[in-house]
């Protein structure tokens, strides 16, 4: 069973539409959760990071935990074409390297 | 902005040379690790290191070895080097004071190809 799981996509959204990611995780001790973007051909970049049950907005982005659910997603609000890359959901349990899923490929189109 | 550097960015050779891909980040970071990712797929971690002389596997089983003798430096080496090996490795690093940080700093990568 993999331990991050996303869909890989591709998540196809008009310029201005709310792009909605989502990512579940199957190690309950798991204690915080990131998200990455990783343009093609580069290394990935933190775009947030989440630790506790419920919201966290950060300009147009917003995480959302749900750790009952194992469940963790990115909102991106009036997507851009300079959104379009790869969405990676990562997890972190205390004392461990980060846990990585495959990504999600967001294309923008204008 | 990250400063961690990783050599070569792209590497071509032969099957059964030895090669070294380095990676120094001048953060001061304890906490370095070595990521594999082929294209369109996850990253897997190969190595990590939570300080000098500290070196352990990730979970991907890889024929590599890593060192740690200096806190800047974490460099990582294929004795002989087979197509399999062909893939982009990624090189991060990441603060070692608090506990719940998964904010790692990456390396451009080196993508290296072994006819």
């Amino acid at each position: 069973q993999k331990e991050v799981e996303q869909n890989s996509g591709p998540l196809s959204v008009p310029e201005g539409a709310i792009a909605s990611l989502n990512c579940t995780y199957s190690d309950r001790g798991s204690q915080s959760f990131f998200w990455y973007r990783q343009y093609s051909g580069k290394s990935p970049e933190l775009i947030m990071s989440i630790y506790s049950n419920g919201d966290k907005e950060d300009g147009r982005f917003t995480a959302q935990l749900n750790k009952a659910s194992q469940y963790v997603s990115l909102l991106i609000r009036d997507s851009q074409p300079s959104d379009s890359a790869t969405y990676l959901c990562a997890v972190n349990q205390a004392g461990t390297a980060l846990i990585f899923g495959k990504g999600t490929t967001l294309s923008v189109s204008s | 902005e990250a400063d961690i550097y990783q050599t070569p960015r792209y590497l071509v050779i032969g099957t059964g040379k030895k090669i070294t891909l380095e990676c120094s980040q001048t953060m001061g970071h304890d906490k370095m690790y070595w990521y594999q990712q082929d294209p369109g797929m996850e990253l897997h971690l190969i190595h990590y290191s939570y300080g000098v002389n500290s070196t352990e596997k990730g979970d991907l089983s890889s024929e590599s070895t890593v060192s740690r003798i200096r806190t800047e430096h974490f460099p990582l080496t294929l004795e002989s080097a087979r197509p399999s090996h062909t893939s982009q490795y990624l090189c991060a690093s990441s603060d070692h004071f608090d506990p719940f940080t998964g904010e790692l700093f990456f390396g451009e990568g080196s993508r290296l190809t072994v006819l």
